[in-house]
């Protein structure tokens, strides 16, 4: 089955505390992204990757890493979180941009 | 990338056809329109995306006038699975970047 997988789905930290939400596809898709969404704000894009070893910021990346060392995966790192990071984050992946985005089921942090 | 406005939200009642519109002013030349679905606490989901005039799938249709300024994403017979979060995009594939905006909040009421 072509899925998204994340994980963590649910994640209870405390300020500072280093973290690795993974993604992965099984789609051979090039494009991955990650997303973070609040309520009243919508979807906003993180970081994204046109293809391994090519990363680059969306309209939030301030607190955030990522690597994209194999097509498949694209973990999302919090290298000291803050509250501020607390929110609902999404992994998508795709073919050419234009394709259709097949998003991961979530991943709900809070960070305390 | 273009930006696009939509209403915020929306209500409608079941077995009716709902229309929602974006507007993109500044879309360009190579981009193209398209919708996805969100439910509370999913991942959003691909409905349709079009380039100019009509599209047409077994979930939606999608109109886009000649100017391509606008565009109206239409629901046939709604019914209460379909209140969701409905976002409008714009973008071609030269962009990189992926703006999804804040949606329209369709309620379905019975």
């Amino acid at each position: 089955e072509a899925q998204v997988t994340q994980n963590p789905r649910y994640l209870i930290t405390v300020t500072g505390k280093k973290l690795t939400v993974t993604c992965s596809q099984n789609m051979n898709h090039e494009y991955m992204s990650w997303y973070r969404q609040d309520p009243g704000l919508g979807l906003r894009q993180i970081y994204y990757s046109m293809n391994v070893e090519v990363t680059d910021k969306g309209d939030v990346p301030e607190g955030y890493k990522v690597s994209r060392k194999e097509k498949r995966n694209f973990p999302l790192i919090l290298e000291s979180p803050s509250p501020n990071q607390t929110s609902l984050y999404f992994c998508a992946s795709s073919r050419p941009l234009l394709e259709t985005q097949y998003f991961g089921p979530g991943t709900r942090l809070l960070v305390l | 990338l273009a930006k696009t406005t939509q209403p915020i939200s929306m209500d409608s009642y079941e077995g009716q056809e709902v229309n929602i519109t974006c507007s993109h002013n500044n879309i360009a030349t190579n981009d193209y329109i398209t919708w996805y679905q969100q439910f509370p606490s999913q991942g959003p989901r691909f409905i349709i995306q079009g380039y100019k005039t009509k599209v047409t799938n077994e979930v939606a249709s999608l109109f886009i006038p000649a100017d391509r300024k606008s565009s109206t994403l239409s629901l046939p017979r709604v019914s209460l699975s379909d209140t969701a979060v409905y976002y409008c995009l714009v973008g071609g594939n030269r962009d990189d970047k992926i703006i999804f905006g804040k949606g329209t909040r369709l309620h379905i009421l019975p």
